[in-house]
């Protein structure tokens, strides 16, 4: 059973929409993160954040941006959508006190496509 | 270099070892991590090694790190269909997280 839930699971939607990407957690988890990923696999963190009102930019420039107003909740959105933003984006979280032999936890991804 | 390294594709028949390398950046990182992604999913935690160990085995996973060549493994005996997908290795070190760029692991029947 999923702790970290992303919805959609799968989006297509026109150029220049915008749209929020939904990431949601019941674990009471601090950390939370973005990652868009390649066709090509490959994983870039975009956005992070270490708790409520927190937020920082990853290592992949993104025009999206993050809010993080509770502690469960961390909502991508992105103004005005373009074909080049079309990925998957995995949301991932991680209690801030746990030994790191936990890992992250993933949600199941949504699957952008921008036409 | 600042990249974690793994080579992006491997075959193998069913019934086989399957073996995916990996080589990380950091010496002073504290844990690694191997993570299955099966089509259309998140990412899966499969198993992990503390940096002061050598080995770690897990029912069909084995792991190995060598520490001065920054070398970790993920040996999967008895490879099935059901074992294919993507293996990211990672490596964590000051609450960062950093993953490499995925091994798509085919098993032919």
């Amino acid at each position: 059973e999923a702790d970290i839930y992303q919805t959609p699971r799968y989006l297509v939607i026109g150029t220049g929409k915008k749209i929020t990407l939904e990431c949601s957690q019941t674990m009471g988890h601090d950390k939370m993160y973005w990652y868009q990923q390649d066709p090509g696999m490959e994983l870039h963190l975009i956005h992070y954040s270490y708790g409520v009102n927190s937020t920082e930019k990853g290592d992949l420039s993104s025009e999206s941006t993050v809010s993080r107003i509770r502690t469960e909740h961390f909502p991508l959105t992105l103004e005005s959508a373009r074909p080049s933003h079309t990925s998957q984006y995995l949301c991932a979280s991680k209690r801030g006190a746990a030994p790191p032999g936990y890992g992250y936890t993933f949600g199941s991804g949504t699957r952008l496509t921008v036409v | 270099g600042e990249d974690v390294e793994q080579s992006l594709f491997l075959s193998v028949r069913e019934g086989d070892s399957s073996v995916i390398n990996c080589t990380y950046t950091d010496s002073s990182s504290t844990y690694l991590y191997w993570y299955k992604q099966e089509p259309g999913a998140g990412l899966q935690l499969l198993t992990y090694i503390f940096s002061n160990m050598d080995m770690k085995q897990d029912q069909r996973l084995t792991v190995l790190l060598n520490k001065k060549d920054k070398h970790l493994s993920l040996r999967i005996a008895d490879t099935q269909t059901g074992d294919s997908a993507i293996y990211f290795c990672a490596e964590y070190n000051n609450n960062d997280m950093r993953f490499g760029a995925g091994t798509r692991l085919t098993v032919k029947p």
